[in-house]
């Protein structure tokens, strides 16, 4: 298996802009992660699936945040418009989760940099 | 709301010494904890999961305890070698409803020196 695939790697835009964060979890996987990673905040989750539905969303930061999961093998993490504190490296993880087992397979990450 | 602790931030050692990391929480009604390791630029990596009633798992070189009651963790590497240098998250589970109640600590970033 390919692993949690992102894209893309690398995003530089200007504030205001919209940006369309992607992501393919792992094939069979049914759970599915976004977090961001900043220095001074470390990890935070910020919004996850289950079999696409989204179960828990308290940790996207305001309205300007959105994500979906139309399908069981796509994700998206959109911000709108985008503000330089937005700057960030986001990874998407997946798991199969039953009985929550640890096992989350995180992606490469997309940086992302808001002029 | 749990929080958990690495500390050092940043650790430096010689190829060839064996290490410790340490990882303490607050609230110790966990279900488990793991280890992870990233690499600049990449993803995160499981390296050891310990649920709530076990005290040790190990994998190779290394070896990851965990005291619930203090709400403590440690990390022991064995015979260190610069392909060990990384950052060394460590997350707690609050249940086992979730990944939702993962927490991570903000890491210890290693290098290992030839």
């Amino acid at each position: 298996d390919a692993g949690v695939i992102q894209s893309p790697r690398h995003e530089v835009t200007e504030m205001g802009q919209e940006v369309t964060l992607r992501c393919k979890p792992i094939s069979g996987h049914n759970s599915l992660f976004w977090y961001r990673q900043t220095m001074m905040r470390g990890l935070e989750l910020l919004i996850y699936f289950n079999n696409n539905v989204p179960i828990d969303d308290s940790g996207m930061p305001e309205d300007r945040f959105s994500a979906k999961m139309p399908n069981a093998s796509f994700s998206t993490l959109k911000i709108q418009p985008s503000e330089p504190r937005d700057s960030a490296v986001y990874f998407c993880a997946s798991t199969l989760l039953r009985v929550y087992s640890g096992e989350l397979f995180f992606g490469e990450g997309s940086r992302l940099t808001v002029l | 709301k749990q929080e958990v602790t690495q500390i050092p931030a940043a650790l430096s050692v010689p190829e060839g010494e064996n290490l410790v990391l340490n990882c303490s929480f607050t609230d110790s009604a966990i279900y488990n904890l793991q280890w992870f390791r990233q690499d600049p630029g990449k993803g995160l990596t499981s390296l050891l999961l310990i649920q709530s009633s076990q005290r040790e798992q190990t994998s190779g070189r290394l070896n990851a305890s965990l005291d619930k009651s203090s709400g403590r963790s440690t990390l022991y590497i064995a015979a260190s070698q610069p392909g060990d240098s990384a950052t060394y998250l460590c997350a707690v589970t609050r249940d086992q409803t979730g990944a939702n109640n993962l927490f991570f600590g903000t890491g210890t970033r290693l290098t290992v020196i030839p």
